[in-house]
């Protein structure tokens, strides 16, 4: 059973607008929350990530905010580029294993 | 500082036939994983090595898969025989040491075709 749900599967935003994902989880055991951006034709790399005792993580353009109590987390793109377009999975560790959202497909629209 | 490399990037094969697909970490890495990425999905864990020892591989459907890393380097993931539903990309990662797995670094993968 996929153990991160996902949302949405994908969105288009204009450039300069704001892009936000959606991650919800059961399993509280998750002790670490990574989001992953992956281009076509390549693996999908870190882009950024948060302990569960952290309710907010800001790196560039790139924020992670954290609800325990709901168990949700969500990824917000500032500021969107062409460049972010992309496709954006987020993540939850446990016993050293990752499990994948099924994916975002952000389009940045010039 | 050279990244995951994978081989081949593309494979074609007809059901039953059987397939291998080649991995080198980045180097130092003790820990290294293959998934598989579904179309439309994230990647599902298959296996998981510590060093040349497996650490994971309850998803890993052993009637037909198989892997191994025997130098603690280099991997290799096989297929035999292969199913229609196996087409799928099969990506390679590493990490430091295990206790760093929530940083993997990922290879661009293989895309295999079923037909």
């Amino acid at each position: 059973q996929q153990q991160v749900k996902q949302s949405p599967q994908s969105l288009i935003v204009q450039k300069g607008g704001i892009s936000i994902i959606n991650c919800a989880y059961e399993n509280t055991a998750f002790d670490y929350f990574p989001w992953y951006q992956q281009f076509p034709g390549k693996g999908p790399a870190l882009l950024i990530a948060i302990r569960p005792d952290v309710s907010e993580k800001k790196e560039g353009r790139f924020t992670i905010s954290f609800n325990k109590s709901a168990k949700q987390f969500s990824l917000h793109i500032m500021d969107s580029q062409p460049g972010d377009s992309a496709t954006y999975f987020c993540a939850a560790l446990n016993d050293y294993k990752l499990s994948f959202g099924a994916g975002t497909t952000v389009t940045v629209r010039a | 500082e050279a990244g995951v490399a994978q081989s081949p990037r593309y494979k074609i094969i007809e059901k039953r036939q059987s397939v291998a697909f080649w991995c080198n970490p980045i180097s130092g890495h003790a820990t290294l994983y293959w998934y598989q990425q579904i179309l439309g999905q994230g990647p599902k864990l298959l296996i998981q090595f510590q060093n040349n020892g497996v650490v994971d591989d309850s998803q890993l459907p052993k009637d037909r898969f198989s892997a191994e890393r025997l130098k603690g380097v280099d991997s290799t993931l096989k297929i035999q025989p292969a199913k229609l539903e196996d087409s799928a990309v099969y990506l390679c990662a590493s990490s430091l040491e295990i206790a760093g797995s929530y940083e993997q670094y990922f290879g661009p993968g293989t895309r295999l075709t079923v037909t």
